[in-house]
Protein backbone atom coordinates (compact mmCIF):
# COMPACT_ATOMS: atom_id res chain seq x y z
CA UNK A 1 0.00 0.00 0.00
CA UNK A 2 1.34 3.39 -0.08
CA UNK A 3 2.34 5.59 2.92
CA UNK A 4 3.68 8.66 4.03
CA UNK A 5 5.49 8.71 7.53
CA UNK A 6 6.33 11.47 9.46
CA UNK A 7 6.89 12.01 13.08
CA UNK A 8 4.08 12.99 15.36
CA UNK A 9 5.25 15.56 17.51
CA UNK A 10 8.58 17.21 17.79
CA UNK A 11 9.63 19.92 20.22
CA UNK A 12 12.04 23.02 19.80
CA UNK A 13 13.30 25.73 21.44
CA UNK A 14 12.77 29.44 20.08
CA UNK A 15 15.73 30.64 17.71
CA UNK A 16 16.75 27.27 17.19
CA UNK A 17 16.58 24.85 13.49
CA UNK A 18 14.19 22.17 13.61
CA UNK A 19 14.15 19.16 11.05
CA UNK A 20 11.11 17.15 10.15
CA UNK A 21 11.56 13.99 8.00
CA UNK A 22 8.97 12.74 5.86
CA UNK A 23 9.41 9.32 4.08
CA UNK A 24 7.09 8.14 1.60
CA UNK A 25 7.19 4.35 -0.60
CA UNK A 26 4.12 4.96 -3.02
CA UNK A 27 3.20 3.65 -6.63
CA UNK A 28 5.83 6.72 -8.20
CA UNK A 29 6.41 9.78 -7.56
CA UNK A 30 4.87 13.40 -9.29
CA UNK A 31 5.78 15.96 -6.85
CA UNK A 32 6.03 16.19 -2.87
CA UNK A 33 4.38 19.25 -0.77
CA UNK A 34 5.01 20.58 2.69
CA UNK A 35 1.62 22.37 4.23
CA UNK A 36 1.88 24.46 7.24
CA UNK A 37 -1.61 24.44 10.05
CA UNK A 38 -2.15 26.22 12.66
CA UNK A 39 -4.60 24.69 15.61
CA UNK A 40 -7.99 25.46 14.32
CA UNK A 41 -7.05 26.46 10.63
CA UNK A 42 -7.11 25.61 7.13
CA UNK A 43 -3.78 24.05 5.97
CA UNK A 44 -1.51 26.52 3.76
CA UNK A 45 1.20 25.88 1.11
CA UNK A 46 4.51 25.95 2.09
CA UNK A 47 6.93 24.15 -0.51
CA UNK A 48 7.00 21.75 -3.49
CA UNK A 49 9.61 19.95 -4.67
CA UNK A 50 9.99 17.14 -7.82
CA UNK A 51 13.24 17.41 -8.27
CA UNK A 52 16.18 16.32 -5.91
CA UNK A 53 17.57 18.67 -3.88
CA UNK A 54 17.58 21.59 -1.45
CA UNK A 55 14.30 24.59 -2.07
CA UNK A 56 15.24 27.84 -0.12
CA UNK A 57 12.12 29.88 0.68
CA UNK A 58 12.96 32.70 3.47
CA UNK A 59 13.63 31.17 7.05
CA UNK A 60 11.89 27.15 5.41
CA UNK A 61 13.65 25.47 2.99
CA UNK A 62 12.77 21.97 1.47
CA UNK A 63 14.62 18.81 0.76
CA UNK A 64 13.73 15.82 -1.57
CA UNK A 65 15.65 12.68 -2.29
CA UNK A 66 13.51 10.63 -4.58
CA UNK A 67 16.25 7.57 -4.59
CA UNK A 68 15.66 7.47 -0.72
CA UNK A 69 12.15 8.58 -0.76
CA UNK A 70 12.79 10.78 2.17
CA UNK A 71 12.36 14.72 1.97
CA UNK A 72 12.32 17.00 5.18
CA UNK A 73 11.71 20.20 6.01
CA UNK A 74 14.38 22.91 7.37
CA UNK A 75 12.49 25.67 9.68
CA UNK A 76 15.38 28.16 11.03
CA UNK A 77 15.31 31.06 13.61
CA UNK A 78 12.18 29.43 15.29
CA UNK A 79 9.71 31.80 16.09
CA UNK A 80 6.88 31.20 18.21
CA UNK A 81 4.47 31.71 15.69
CA UNK A 82 6.11 28.31 13.64
CA UNK A 83 4.25 26.36 16.41
CA UNK A 84 1.76 24.44 13.67
CA UNK A 85 1.26 21.05 12.32
CA UNK A 86 3.52 20.17 9.33
CA UNK A 87 2.20 18.05 6.38
CA UNK A 88 3.51 16.61 3.55
CA UNK A 89 2.08 14.99 1.10
CA UNK A 90 3.11 12.98 -2.15
CA UNK A 91 1.39 12.77 -5.83
CA UNK A 92 1.93 9.86 -7.26
CA UNK A 93 2.18 8.07 -10.60
CA UNK A 94 -1.70 8.35 -10.65
CA UNK A 95 -1.71 11.44 -10.00
CA UNK A 96 -3.37 10.89 -6.57
CA UNK A 97 -2.50 12.99 -3.38
CA UNK A 98 -1.22 10.86 -0.34
CA UNK A 99 -1.24 12.85 2.87
CA UNK A 100 0.69 12.31 5.36
CA UNK A 101 -0.95 12.98 9.05
CA UNK A 102 0.90 15.76 9.91
CA UNK A 103 3.59 17.01 12.56
CA UNK A 104 3.28 18.52 15.26
CA UNK A 105 5.67 20.99 16.33
CA UNK A 106 5.50 22.78 19.70
CA UNK A 107 7.89 25.95 20.11
CA UNK A 108 9.03 26.57 23.75
CA UNK A 109 10.56 29.93 24.63
CA UNK B 1 -5.38 34.60 -0.64
CA UNK B 2 -7.39 32.30 -2.31
CA UNK B 3 -11.42 33.07 -2.45
CA UNK B 4 -12.86 30.35 -0.82
CA UNK B 5 -15.88 30.14 1.70
CA UNK B 6 -17.13 27.61 3.60
CA UNK B 7 -20.84 27.17 4.92
CA UNK B 8 -22.09 26.63 7.41
CA UNK B 9 -18.26 26.92 9.36
CA UNK B 10 -20.20 24.64 12.23
CA UNK B 11 -23.22 22.57 12.82
CA UNK B 12 -24.73 20.15 14.87
CA UNK B 13 -27.34 17.89 13.90
CA UNK B 14 -28.54 14.56 14.52
CA UNK B 15 -28.25 10.72 13.47
CA UNK B 16 -30.25 10.04 10.68
CA UNK B 17 -30.25 14.04 9.48
CA UNK B 18 -29.24 15.23 6.11
CA UNK B 19 -26.82 17.73 6.00
CA UNK B 20 -25.35 19.72 3.62
CA UNK B 21 -21.98 21.21 3.33
CA UNK B 22 -21.20 24.13 0.47
CA UNK B 23 -18.02 25.25 -1.27
CA UNK B 24 -18.13 28.85 -2.89
CA UNK B 25 -14.85 29.80 -4.96
CA UNK B 26 -14.01 32.96 -6.75
CA UNK B 27 -10.90 31.75 -8.37
CA UNK B 28 -12.63 30.22 -11.50
CA UNK B 29 -10.36 27.45 -10.71
CA UNK B 30 -11.14 23.79 -12.53
CA UNK B 31 -10.63 21.03 -9.57
CA UNK B 32 -12.69 21.30 -5.92
CA UNK B 33 -12.08 18.63 -3.48
CA UNK B 34 -13.99 17.93 -0.15
CA UNK B 35 -11.62 16.25 2.78
CA UNK B 36 -12.64 15.28 6.22
CA UNK B 37 -9.41 15.29 8.93
CA UNK B 38 -9.45 13.30 12.30
CA UNK B 39 -6.89 13.16 15.13
CA UNK B 40 -4.23 11.05 14.04
CA UNK B 41 -5.46 10.91 10.46
CA UNK B 42 -4.19 12.63 7.05
CA UNK B 43 -6.58 14.77 5.00
CA UNK B 44 -8.72 12.15 3.59
CA UNK B 45 -10.36 12.83 0.12
CA UNK B 46 -13.88 12.15 0.35
CA UNK B 47 -14.70 13.13 -3.58
CA UNK B 48 -13.33 15.69 -6.26
CA UNK B 49 -14.45 17.70 -9.29
CA UNK B 50 -12.86 18.20 -12.12
CA UNK B 51 -15.54 20.66 -13.91
CA UNK B 52 -18.75 21.10 -13.54
CA UNK B 53 -20.96 18.14 -13.38
CA UNK B 54 -17.57 16.10 -13.75
CA UNK B 55 -16.99 14.54 -10.03
CA UNK B 56 -15.10 11.12 -8.65
CA UNK B 57 -15.30 9.28 -5.85
CA UNK B 58 -11.89 9.69 -3.27
CA UNK B 59 -10.86 7.03 -0.90
CA UNK B 60 -13.76 7.61 2.25
CA UNK B 61 -16.40 8.64 -0.22
CA UNK B 62 -18.86 6.05 1.58
CA UNK B 63 -22.09 7.91 2.67
CA UNK B 64 -21.30 11.00 0.52
CA UNK B 65 -22.39 12.38 -2.24
CA UNK B 66 -21.44 15.46 -3.99
CA UNK B 67 -22.58 18.12 -7.24
CA UNK B 68 -21.25 21.03 -8.93
CA UNK B 69 -23.92 22.59 -11.28
CA UNK B 70 -21.53 25.70 -11.44
CA UNK B 71 -17.96 26.48 -11.68
CA UNK B 72 -18.22 27.87 -8.47
CA UNK B 73 -19.68 25.89 -6.07
CA UNK B 74 -19.32 22.29 -4.78
CA UNK B 75 -21.75 20.53 -2.45
CA UNK B 76 -20.82 17.69 -0.07
CA UNK B 77 -24.30 15.92 1.20
CA UNK B 78 -24.04 13.12 3.90
CA UNK B 79 -27.62 11.67 3.16
CA UNK B 80 -28.13 10.29 6.68
CA UNK B 81 -25.86 11.22 9.04
CA UNK B 82 -23.92 9.27 11.37
CA UNK B 83 -21.89 10.01 14.35
CA UNK B 84 -18.71 8.63 12.62
CA UNK B 85 -18.86 11.13 10.27
CA UNK B 86 -18.54 13.71 12.93
CA UNK B 87 -14.96 15.33 11.56
CA UNK B 88 -13.75 19.27 10.15
CA UNK B 89 -14.65 19.28 6.42
CA UNK B 90 -12.18 20.86 4.23
CA UNK B 91 -12.62 22.00 1.18
CA UNK B 92 -10.11 22.79 -1.67
CA UNK B 93 -9.32 24.08 -5.35
CA UNK B 94 -6.48 24.20 -7.61
CA UNK B 95 -6.18 25.00 -11.18
CA UNK B 96 -5.33 22.01 -12.49
CA UNK B 97 -4.49 18.61 -11.19
CA UNK B 98 -3.03 17.38 -7.83
CA UNK B 99 0.61 18.27 -9.30
CA UNK B 100 -0.61 21.92 -8.37
CA UNK B 101 -0.85 23.55 -5.31
CA UNK B 102 -4.30 23.36 -3.34
CA UNK B 103 -5.80 26.39 -1.03
CA UNK B 104 -8.27 25.21 1.07
CA UNK B 105 -11.37 26.39 2.87
CA UNK B 106 -11.47 27.38 6.83
CA UNK B 107 -13.01 24.21 7.39
CA UNK B 108 -16.63 23.32 8.55
CA UNK B 109 -16.67 21.24 12.16
CA UNK B 110 -19.68 19.15 11.68
CA UNK B 111 -20.87 17.35 14.46
CA UNK B 112 -23.47 14.49 14.85
CA UNK B 113 -25.07 13.53 17.69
Amino acid sequence: GQNIDQPTEMTATEGAIVQINCTYQTSGFNGLFWYQQHAGEAPTFLSYNVLDGLEEKGRFSSFLSRSKGYSYLLLKELQMKDSASYLCAVTDSNYQLIWGAGTKLIIKP
Amino acid sequence: DAGITQSPRHKVTETGTPVTLRCHQTENHRYMYWYRQDPGHGLRLIHYSYGVKDTDKGEVSDGYSVSRSKTEDFLLTLESATSSQTSVYFCAISESDNTDTQYFGPGTRLTVL
